[in-house]
């Protein structure tokens, strides 16, 4: 049972370009929404999170939003550059601290 | 680069073989979760360790086992090796009262022969 669906699976824009990551989830239990950048080799680190709260936050050029009726939100990167070029995942965690990840977002910007 | 650090960073191993991973947390945090991440997906939760105990388990089998030292350090065990466990590895340190900004070590990549 996929707890968090994500899409698109990949995604490929220019440079300056807005890509945009969804995700929706079903348990409503869930209450801290975390987005993990990942180059190939590294683990993931942590970019961006957001609780059910708050309908928006911005750290820098990432923005997400959350749609808490719908059980979705969202990764917006503004004025990408090749250097955002990696995995995406989104994650959802409940009370037991423990994250349930979608299956991640191979973005490519190019130059 | 975050404060966690896991070894080794790839390793080859034999079908029914076992095999022992390390993992130091950051400072300042007590609270340890190990992930699998197979090729082209997201991570899996296996479990999680505080003070020293099992916090918490995913659709994983006996045969993947942990333990957590005093320290927070944490190692992650798998017996009875099979194909399929081939993957990368992560560990994951965050600060229980807070149950979250869970931080990543760079990982482990285990591959089985």
């Amino acid at each position: 049972q996929q707890q968090v669906k994500q899409s698109p699976q990949s995604l490929i824009v220019q440079k300056g370009g807005i890509p945009i990551i969804n995700c929706a989830y079903e348990n409503t239990a869930f209450d801290y929404f975390p987005w993990y950048q990942q180059f190939p080799g590294k683990g993931p680190a942590l970019l961006i999170a957001i609780r059910p709260d708050v309908s928006e936050k911005k750290e820098g050029r990432f923005t997400i939003s959350f749609n808490k009726s719908a059980k979705q939100f969202s990764l917006h990167i503004m004025d990408s550059q090749p250097g955002d070029s990696a995995t995406y995942f989104c994650a959802a965690e409940g009370s037991n601290y423990k994250l349930t990840f979608g299956k991640g977002t191979l973005l490519t910007v190019n130059p | 680069e975050t404060g966690v650090t896991q070894s080794p960073t790839h390793l080859i191993k034999t079908r029914g073989q076992q095999v022992t991973l390390r993992c130091s947390s950051q400072s300042g945090h007590n609270t340890v979760s190990w992930y699998q991440q197979a090729l082209g997906q997201g991570p899996q939760f296996i479990f999680q360790y505080y003070r020293e105990e099992e916090n918490g388990r995913g659709n994983f089998p006996p045969r993947f086992s942990g333990l957590q030292f005093p320290n927070y350090s944490s190692e992650l065990n798998v017996n009875a090796l099979e194909l399929d466990d081939s993957a990368l590895y992560l560990c994951a340190s965050s600060f229980w009262d807070r149950g979250t900004e869970a931080f990543f070590g760079q990982g482990t990549r285990l591959t089985v022969v």
